[in-house]
């Protein structure tokens, strides 16, 4: 089966960098992506790296390395609006068109 | 509008006690998906659906069922409820082969007693 494992928790100010962290253990998948959900909210999608490399959409990038079984998605120039739960999701190979996501990571922006 | 709608937004049923929980999308989309979120569990597949009459297990799909009779619907059906199925639940949809990027419809509260 697949597992990502993200941190549970990370806290920042407004106008820092965060990066959030999403290592994986499956054997092939077609690629990683990046949603974001508020409390209360439904999750939005955010970003989809199917290469290796940086994507860059805004303030949001998010990176994957197949050899390393590890992406991140880097929030810069953080706002309060940004205070949110982030998810890693993969659709593995080996599993059909399951989607499989992170436990999710919570970021707090402070003042 | 483009969206994925979800009926009813909260539900308390109790044990034993068949019930249906709505999906529909107005996006055309082939693929649709039903998750329940638990604290701590991140966002668990249940279902999923390729297209009309094509559908297949997800992570967690024991004590639900889906069906998939029209493009735009994908209702999800628990015949006999248990207070362990309490959960928030999303329907979300995608076109076939961007799977990676789904919409989430609202979501709807459950509550099993």
């Amino acid at each position: 089966g697949q597992s990502l494992e993200q941190p549970s928790e990370v806290t920042a100010v407004e106008g820092a960098i965060v990066q959030i962290n999403c290592t994986y253990q499956t054997s092939g998948f077609y690629g990683l992506s990046w949603y974001q959900q508020h409390d209360g909210g439904a999750p939005t999608f955010l970003s989809y790296n199917a290469l290796d490399g940086l994507e860059e959409t805004g303030r949001f990038s998010s990176f994957l390395s197949r050899s390393d079984s590890y992406g991140y998605l880097l929030l810069q120039e953080l706002q309060m609006k940004d205070s949110a739960s982030y998810f890693c999701a993969v659709r593995a190979k080996a599993a059909g068109n399951k989607l499989t996501f992170g436990g999710g990571t919570r970021v707090l922006v402070k003042p | 509008e483009a969206q994925v709608t979800q009926n009813p937004r909260y539900l308390i049923t109790v044990t034993g006690k068949k019930l249906t929980v709505t999906c529909s999308q107005n996006m055309n989309h082939e693929y649709m998906s039903w998750y329940r979120q638990d604290p701590g569990l991140g966002l668990r597949q249940i279902y999923y659906s390729m297209n009309v009459e094509v559908t297949d297990k997800g992570d967690v799909p024991e004590g639900y069922k889906v069906s998939r009779k029209e493009k735009r619907n994908f209702p999800l059906i628990l015949e006999s409820p248990s207070p362990n199925q309490t959960s928030l639940y999303f329907c979300a949809s995608s076109f076939k082969g961007r799977e990676y990027e789904q919409y989430f419809g609202p979501g709807t509260r459950l509550t099993v007693t």
